[in-house]
């Protein structure tokens, strides 16, 4: 069945150090891509997607794309910013599941000043 | 506000009573979701509902859980016979229609569930 992988955390860094978060996928079909942030105390919010191969999703600063050939969706930002604190989650969703979406575990990230 | 609204946001009870769960998704949406989110297990597809058609239901742990979505909008998640390995945050999401890729899933912030 489909599945997300990524990376463990929690990841510490410090202020407008470059940031990765690494996410692969195993799914039968073609899915869409997705990064959820939750903040603490919040709900999880859509943070960017990509529904096809070879796009680029962006918002707030991050960007990743979807690359097919080794089935990742890594999550970058060039300077990272003490307000990015958060737990992010990959995701992916596909016709074949219903269009539910399937989570990675999440990985926590700190920003120190 | 317009968001996803879930009450209660906080629920204790005894081991071996049932709960109730209800989530009001954002007016419109056809599509709702239920997930739970337990420490160390990520979040954990529950339920799906979309318009009209039969709710998917494959993700539900056991016999001892069930949702309906009543009038095609609010929705309810109950839990029966409650275990301490049921307490986790439960979040319901909506979206305009199905197919994440072309319709953003908007979650509520959650009802968060302790069973003692």
């Amino acid at each position: 069945g489909d599945s997300v992988t990524q990376m463990e955390g929690p990841v510490t860094l410090s202020e407008e150090a470059f940031l990765t978060i690494n996410c692969t996928y195993t799914a039968t079909g073609y899915p869409s891509l997705f990064w959820y942030v939750q903040y603490p105390g919040e709900g999880l919010q859509l943070l960017l997607k990509a529904t096809k191969a070879d796009d680029k999703g962006s918002n707030k600063g991050f960007e990743a794309t979807y690359r097919k050939e080794t089935t990742s969706f890594h999550l970058e930002k060039g300077s990272v910013q003490v307000s990015d604190s958060a737990v992010y989650f990959c995701a992916l969703s596909e016709s074949s599941s219903g269009y539910a979406l399937n989570f990675g575990k999440g990985t926590s990230l700190l920003v120190t000043p | 506000g317009a968001g996803v609204s879930q009450s209660p946001s906080n629920k204790v009870t005894e081991k071996g009573k049932d709960v109730e769960l209800r989530c009001d998704p954002i007016s419109g949406h056809t599509a709702l979701y239920w997930y739970r989110q337990s420490l160390g297990q990520g979040l954990e597809f529950l339920i799906y509902f979309q318009g009209n058609s039969a709710p998917d239901k494959s993700g539900l742990p056991s016999d001892r859980f069930s949702a309906e979505r009543t009038g095609g909008s609010v929705s309810t998640l109950t839990i029966q016979r409650t275990q301490q390995e049921d307490s986790a945050v439960y979040l319901c999401a909506s979206s305009l229609g199905p197919g994440a890729g072309g319709n953003t899933i908007y979650f509520g912030e959650g009802s968060w569930l302790t069973v003692v």
